[in-house]
């Protein structure tokens, strides 16, 4: 079975500029995480998808960012216009059933963000 | 408030080597659950355990073994006999249960080092 996946491993750009994040769950998995990391410090949680809907954007620092997942399959992450602290480690997790404390949520290799 | 602390940012220890590392966490939830994940050099966050807050029985898988404490309110994690391949940074998490979304209140993470 295929993991969480994310793309890219890796991006740089220019403060001003617009980056999309994309993440690929688990197959069959009704949740979908971001969060992130700034560098040494702790990972932090951004926002929940419930198959296409929005269950909690309370960590979603600012409106430059946009995420949506489009028929509850894969999510895109948007950030426009980048500004120098939105650098640091973006992950993904998913998990697989809505309201399961117990449920495990597994992550992504994250996406690297450098921006200058 | 809910928090996580990983006091100990960096350990080095040399092969073979015994190495605990610590958790403490604050909730006023009496339902919970902890977890611990390894974040090797490649990046993806892999998880490791989940305990719950009624079930205080410590745990042993292979050289891991992981010791909850409610009293101290700790949930640290022991690598016995380490290996190169242990080295990683570990991250404590902590998730309380009832509430309409599950994200992750993550620590900020220990770096360990195991020197051949």
């Amino acid at each position: 079975e295929a993991g969480v996946t994310q793309f890219p491993s890796h991006s740089v750009i220019e403060k001003g500029q617009t980056v999309t994040l994309r993440c690929d769950p688990i197959s069959g998995h009704d949740n979908l995480y971001w969060y992130r990391r700034v560098m040494g410090k702790e990972i932090k949680f951004l926002l929940h998808f419930v198959k296409e809907s929005k269950q909690d954007e309370s960590g979603m620092p600012n409106n430059r960012f946009l995420a949506e997942r489009t028929g509850g399959t894969y999510s895109t992450l948007k950030v426009q216009p980048a500004e120098l602290e939105d650098s640091g480690v973006y992950f993904c997790a998913s998990s697989q059933a809505r309201g399961l404390a117990t449920d495990t949520q597994y992550f992504g290799p994250g996406t690297r963000l450098t921006v200058l | 408030a809910q928090k996580v602390t990983q006091a100990q940012t960096e350990i080095s220890v040399v092969e073979k080597e015994d190495v605990t590392l610590d958790c403490v966490y604050e909730t006023r939830d009496t339902t919970y659950y902890l977890f611990w994940y390894k974040q090797p050099p490649s990046g993806e966050l892999v998880f490791l355990i989940r305990r719950n807050s009624f079930d205080e029985q410590n745990e042993i898988s292979g050289r891991y073994s992981w010791n909850f404490q409610k009293s101290t309110s700790s949930f640290n994690f022991t690598i016995t006999a380490s290996q190169v391949v242990d080295s990683a940074v570990y991250f404590c998490a902590l998730l309380n249960y009832g509430g309409a979304t599950n994200k992750l209140i993550f620590g900020t993470g220990t770096l360990l080092a195991v020197q051949p």
